[in-house]
């Protein structure tokens, strides 16, 4: 089965700081790759997504991520964050078992605060 | 474009009562999926629904229930409430569900239910 994992579960910035966020997810064949945002109070926003071709993906509000297929990695990249980041992340991952229906499989998330 | 709706937003039940709740997906999607968020165990798979049958299933006991109706709509129902279901009820919907890959989820605000 599918899983996904998120090493770090909360994560103090300074305003301005560079942040990035790991994701690993385990499965070795075609995948959809996602970042979704929980800001408080707001429902799930997708950052960015990676469906095929170039590795290096960007988003809204300036994040991007970077899909690396051989460390079955997708890590969340920011070069300077701002107070209004502060929010849950969630690494997501959906892929297709010999076909059959599969689902979003959610890493546990980020929680990021960005300090003034 | 209405965002998917779910409603009620919050519910307060008793340990032993049944509950629904509703989701309303963005018109034309035909994939309702439904997730628990809880602060342990991050966001977990209910289940899909594609056309009113349901398509993939995770690991909840027999307790959760769902359909989806011809106009897309869903309801998911939790029976015999129990503390521990407390938590934060998601609804995603999206075009052709996870079964196909390249298709993106959108979730709604979620159904916060507290069980005392």
């Amino acid at each position: 089965a599918q899983s996904v994992s998120q090493h770090n579960h909360h994560v103090i910035l300074s305003e301005a700081a560079s942040l990035e966020l790991g994701c690993n997810y385990s499965y070795g064949g075609t995948v959809n790759l996602f970042w979704y945002v929980q800001y408080p109070g707001q429902h799930l926003q997708l950052l960015l997504k990676y469906f095929s071709g170039d590795p290096l993906v960007k988003g809204i509000k300036g994040f991007e991520a970077e899909f690396i297929k051989s460390k079955f990695s997708f890590n969340l990249r920011k070069p300077s964050v701002q107070w209004s980041d502060t929010a849950e992340y969630f690494c997501a991952v959906n892929a297709l078992h010999g076909g059959t229906a599969s689902k979003l499989t959610f890493g546990t998330g980020t929680r990021l605060q960005v300090t003034l | 474009k209405a965002g998917v709706t779910q409603t009620p937003r919050y519910l307060i039940k008793t340990r032993g009562q049944q509950v629904t709740l509703s989701c309303s997906p963005i018109s034309g999607h035909r994939s309702v999926s439904w997730y628990q968020q809880t602060p342990g165990q991050g966001l977990q798979f209910l289940f899909e629904y594609f056309s009113e049958t349901q398509r993939n299933k995770g690991n909840f006991p027999g307790r959760f229930s769902g359909r989806q109706f011809s106009n897309s709509r869903s309801e998911m129902n939790v029976s015999t409430l129990e503390l521990g279901d407390s938590a934060l009820y998601l609804c995603a919907s999206s075009l052709t569900g996870a079964a196909s890959l390249n298709t993106e989820a959108f979730f709604g605000q979620g159904t916060r239910l507290t069980v005392v």
